[in-house]
């Protein structure tokens, strides 16, 4: 089965500044998505960004972008001129090969954003 | 249009006895997926459910249950209640629930068992 693996359990950035959440993931699957989602303190997971692996180019989505090096299984998440309401927890998700909708997430990492 | 809703948001059980939650996926959406949450384990992969069958299943005991009825709307039930239960519920809907799409999540709800 697929792992996923966030190093990060907690990271901070100042307002303004970019910050970067890793996550590592293995898998034998050529051909994948993963994710990233935020969990506010409403608890309600918004998906943040998605990245197909056959596509080379990095998806972006606004102030948020990825780093994704398929051949290291490298899924990071870099968010750009960081604002207040940016903080969360932030999860990797990685959805299982099989028929249907089943997500593995790595631990998250708490991003707290200082004014 | 409305999103995922989760009732009740909040409950307190007592050990042994059972509990249903409920989640109302957004409209058209046919699978609903259920996870667990907790400090110790994080996010975990309950169930899920597409046009009212079981698709998917996590590693969890046979205490934990659910359903799906024809409007998509899923119950999942817990019987015998443990301590270790106690944990954030989370609900996810999506179209088809194939692998690259979207899965839209509740708010939760929050289990403590005492």
């Amino acid at each position: 089965a697929q792992t996923v693996t966030q190093s990060q359990p907690e990271m901070s950035v100042q307002e303004a500044e970019t910050v970067t959440l890793s996550c590592t993931y293995d898998t034998s699957e050529s051909d994948y998505y993963l994710f990233w989602y935020k969990q506010p303190p409403s608890r309600q997971m918004i998906l943040v960004i998605r990245q197909e692996a056959y596509k080379q180019q990095n998806a972006t989505e606004n102030r948020f972008s990825v780093n994704f090096q398929k051949a290291a299984k490298s899924f990071s998440l870099k968010i750009s001129d960081s604002q207040l309401g940016d903080a969360a927890m932030y999860f990797c998700a990685y959805p299982q090969e099989t028929s249907g909708s089943r997500l593995t997430f790595g631990e998250g990492t708490q991003l707290t954003v200082n004014p | 249009k409305a999103g995922v809703t989760q009732t009740p948001r909040y409950l307190i059980k007592t050990r042994g006895q059972q509990v249903t939650l409920s989640c109302s996926p957004i409209s058209g959406h046919r699978s609903v997926s259920w996870y667990q949450q907790t400090p110790g384990q994080g996010l975990q992969f309950l169930f899920e459910y597409f046009s009212e069958t079981q698709r998917n299943k996590g590693n969890f005991p046979g205490r934990f249950s659910g359903r799906q009825f024809s409007n998509s709307r899923s119950e999942m039930n817990v019987s015998t209640l443990e301590l270790g239960d106690s944990a954030l519920y989370l609900c996810a809907s999506s179209l088809v629930g194939s692998r690259n799409t979207e899965a839209f999540f509740g708010q939760g709800t929050r289990l403590t068992v005492v």
